[in-house]
């Protein structure tokens, strides 16, 4: 099993530019996570899916939509890139009792806007 | 709303030392508390966790962790600590009502001398 997988690892964006981050993962886990990750700040909740066709705004959404492809897939998309968005982006999964689970984690994309 | 101070943002420490990582939290219901760990350059992994039950949690790398209700804490402590324990820790909270969301702190970086 290859658990959470993110694509890309890294990325150079320059401002105003679009991209897609995609996750997936094989655990049939019913719940998905987007973070990021800024130093000093630990990790805030961009975007999250309880389930599969369902999502719901986390901490910090603004700049970011997300699409829930299928229960496998979580996408987070930038539309218009901005300095502020430069960070490390996690994916994770969860499964199980609400709030209770464990909760795994992709290796992370660390984008760069200029 | 639930939230998550960890007061030491870096926790130096020689090697075979003890080591003890703090961690408060405030919520207005029950909580399920966690630790998890992330390796330089690698997503986040669970340590431990509390649910219910025993307020000693054991890892199976040596670290543990009291829930403490009175002082709404979850500290995390090791009584010997080695290289290989460099990392940053977070500590986490959430609750059954949180629909699978839980709430990181800043993190904690503990870095071993030799």
């Amino acid at each position: 099993n290859a658990g959470v997988t993110q694509t890309p690892k890294f990325q150079v964006l320059k401002t105003g530019q679009s991209m897609t981050l995609q996750c997936a993962q094989d655990m049939n886990h019913n719940s998905m996570y987007w973070y990021r990750q800024d130093p000093g700040m630990g990790l805030r909740l961009i975007y999250y899916s309880a389930s599969e066709g369902t999502t719901d705004k986390g901490e910090v959404p603004n700049g970011y939509n997300v699409s829930r492809l299928n229960k496998r897939e979580f996408s987070l998309r930038l539309e218009s890139a901005a300095p502020s968005q430069t960070s490390v982006y996690f994916c994770a999964s969860s499964g199980g009792l609400a709030g209770a689970s464990e909760q795994f984690f992709g290796p992370g994309t660390r984008l760069t806007v200029l | 709303a639930q939230s998550v101070t960890q007061l030491d943002s870096q926790v130096p420490v020689f090697e075979e030392a003890p080591v003890e990582l703090r961690c408060n939290y405030s919520s207005s219901v029950s909580v399920y508390l966690f630790w998890y760990v992330q390796y330089p350059n690698q997503g986040l992994q669970l340590l431990l966790k509390y649910l219910s039950g025993s307020t000693l949690v054991e890892s199976i790398n040596g670290f543990e962790a009291e829930f403490n209700k009175s002082q709404t804490s979850f500290h995390l402590r090791k009584p010997s600590v080695h290289i290989s324990d460099t990392a940053e820790y977070f500590c986490a909270v959430s609750s059954y009502s949180s629909a699978s969301k839980i709430i990181f702190g800043s993190g904690t970086r503990l870095s071993i001398r030799p």
